[in-house]
């Protein structure tokens, strides 16, 4: 069974147009995360949300805009696509207890976004 | 804020012998964790192994183990008898044990195992 799933596994579109990725996990898990690695592959945090709220929100252009229904599932969405935008965007979860160990974060596949 | 610092250029490796992946450290944070991601050439991320900071001892996974040295801050990924599906990056990744979830990853290692 997948734990993290993301769609699309890849998008192709034109500068300008929005998009949307989305993922769930099926994991029972309270927090989400979303990540870009970029083309040198340096991974960096976007966003990330706990129990819907959002408790992470890096300096991200306001265009990207995390959208959070249910624990399970958090949506990322992209306005007015630029080329910079290109990367690999990946989602993940991790069951966060106070002062837990072994929490460590399960990653989605990765949507890999090209923007022409 | 953290800050994982992985230097190393891409490593060939013999197949069966040993690699040793460095990973150096700084956190302000008292109470923290330590984690290795391997992402093979199809992408996904996998996690291999993970240390806290007030552990006594070393963490140990099948082929993985960390040599955490907490003075020097660094926490070494170990690999023993390398296999060609081991053929991949490594990535390190710190966190705060407190506080928010970020979780901060150096720019990763590139290991080719030949055989």
């Amino acid at each position: 069974d997948t734990a993290v799933s993301q769609t699309p596994k890849y998008l192709v579109t034109q500068m300008g147009n929005d998009k949307s990725i989305k993922c769930e996990q099926n994991l029972g898990h309270d927090t989400m995360y979303w990540y870009k690695q970029d083309s040198k592959k340096f991974l960096k945090i976007m966003f990330s949300y706990n129990n819907k709220e959002l408790i992470i929100n890096e300096t991200v252009p306001n265009r990207f805009s995390p959208k959070s229904p249910d624990k399970a599932h958090l949506n990322l969405h992209i306005n007015s696509l630029e080329l910079g935008d290109s990367a690999v965007y990946f989602c993940a979860s991790s069951q966060d207890k106070a002062g837990g160990r072994n929490n460590e974060q399960f990653f989605g596949p990765g949507t890999r976004l090209t923007v022409l | 804020a953290q800050k994982i610092t992985q230097t190393q250029p891409g490593m060939f490796v013999q197949e069966k012998e040993a690699v040793t992946l460095d990973c150096t450290y700084d956190t302000s944070d008292p109470s923290y964790g330590l984690f290795w991601y391997k992402q093979p050439s199809s992408g996904e991320m996998i996690f291999l192994i993970y240390q806290g900071s007030y552990d006594q001892q070393n963490a140990t996974e099948g082929r993985y183990s960390l040599n955490f040295q907490k003075a020097r801050k660094s926490a070494n990924l170990v690999i023993s008898a390398s296999q060609l599906g081991d053929s991949a990056m490594y990535f390190c990744a710190m966190r705060a044990l407190y506080g928010n979830n970020r979780l901060a990853f150096g720019k990763g290692n590139q290991v080719v195992v030949i055989p």
